[in-house]
This record gives C-alpha cells, sequence and structure tokens, in this order.
C-alpha cells in the first residue's frame, strides 16, 4: 500500500564514493521529484521529471545524476561524495490533475564521513 | 529571487487557536501549498490556496491574499500530536515547482 517508497533508509558512507538511492510510487502520477533537506531543515527542489523527461534541473552540483527508467521510478546517483552531500533527500511524485499537490517518500538519510 | 518567511518557532496549548503566518516574494505565483512534517518523517500535504480567500479543512484552514503576498495557516482545537513542523510553500511558474519556507516548528503543550 506505500505511496511513494525510498531505498535505503539510511546510507552512511565515506567521502568520495559513489552511491545511488532509488524511488519508486504506485499512484499512477506522471511527475517525480528530488528534494534536499538540511540540516536546517530547508527543503529545496533539485530534480523533477515529467513522463521520464527532465522538467526542473536546480543548480545542483553535476556529481548529482537523476534517472527515471519509466514513469514509477527515479532513481538518484550521486558521484564523489562530500561531506556537504549529507542530508534527508525526499523523492516526491505528483499526478496531472490539480492542485497537483506532491506526496512525499520516507526520505533517505545521507551522513558522508 | 525567491524569498518565504515564516516564524521559526511558536508554542501553544492543547485546545487553543494558533495561526501560523507566512510572507512571500517569488519570481512567479500559481499556488500556495501548505505541508506538515513531524520530526524524521517526510512532509504530508495539508491544503492549498490559488484564489483569496479563506478554505477550510476540518480543524485547519488556509488563508490567502495574493495582493499582500500573505497566507495563514490556522489550527483550531489544537491537539498534541500537532507537535509538527509547518511548511509553507509557493509554487512558482514552471512545471510544478515548489519554493519551500523554512518551516515553522509548533510545540502543542497540555
Amino acid at each position: 500500500d506505500t505511496a511513494v517508497s525510498q531505498t535505503p533508509k539510511y546510507l552512511v558512507t565515506q567521502m568520495g564514493n559513489d552511491k545511488s538511492i532509488k524511488c519508486e510510487q504506485n499512484l499512477g502520477h506522471d511527475t517525480m521529484y528530488w528534494y534536499k533537506q538540511d540540516s536546517k531543515k530547508f527543503l529545496k527542489i533539485m530534480f523533477s521529471y515529467n513522463n521520464k523527461e527532465l522538467i526542473i534541473n536546480e543548480t545542483v552540483p553535476n556529481r548529482f545524476s537523476p534517472k527515471s527508467p519509466d514513469k514509477a521510478h527515479l532513481n538518484l546517483h550521486i558521484n564523489s561524495l562530500e561531506l556537504g552531500d549529507s542530508a534527508v533527500y525526499f523523492c516526491a511524485s505528483s499526478g496531472d490533475r490539480g492542485p497537483y499537490e506532491q506526496y512525499f517518500g520516507p526520505g533517505t538519510r545521507l551522513t558522508v564521513t | 529571487g525567491q524569498n518565504i518567511d515564516q516564524p521559526t518557532e511558536m508554542t501553544a496549548t492543547e485546545g487553543a487557536i494558533v495561526q501560523i503566518n507566512c510572507t512571500y516574494q517569488t519570481s512567479g505565483f500559481n499556488g500556495l501549498f501548505w505541508y506538515q512534517q513531524h520530526a524524521g518523517e517526510a512532509p504530508t500535504f495539508l491544503s492549498y490556496n490559488v484564489l483569496d480567500g479563506l478554505e477550510e479543512k476540518g480543524r485547519f484552514s488556509s488563508f490567502l491574499s495574493r495582493s499582500k503576498g500573505y497566507s495563514y495557516l490556522l489550527l483550531k482545537e489544537l491537539q498534541m500530536k500537532d507537535s509538527a513542523s509547518y511548511l509553507c510553500a509557493v509554487r512558482v511558474e514552471y512545471g510544478n515547482k515548489l519554493v519551500f519556507g523554512a518551516g515553522t516548528i509548533l510545540r502543542v503543550k497540555s
């Protein structure tokens, strides 16, 4: 019954490593998003895909690369992890009818040591 | 630029009414959302305003004045479970891009 799911829930890794976070939604939504929530709890959009097409690409280091194999999945790959990448990463999705509210996954807490 | 301001923290008593304000200055406006986020959990959708006025949803109401760049979330009959962070977010022009405020931490005391 999970609407938006993410794996893993926790990720602890060392600087310089490469890691991926996976997201899946079973709501039949067309649009998916990645957000970063930093230690000050500020939630900021990173990317958005609509039907596998990238539509929002904020000013994010190119070490971050999203991939959408189909409209139900949106993965985030991060190369050469840095200390400043430590945050909670949320995936979200929204449908094609107003008000287009976004449904968030449970988050992935990434800690880079 | 995008600027969304909310109070950092508020405290209220169980059973009372609390109003959380949000002011915004954004490059575009296509609606304002309120989300609730409990500690360690995902944000969940509470309300949406795109026209001026009040939207009521049970114990929660949200108000919008586009000319003033102002919104508030009103929580009535406060319960302990309402202790959470409340995020104001503006949908700006393209895509379904939401710009979030930093959130208001509400503490409900007995």
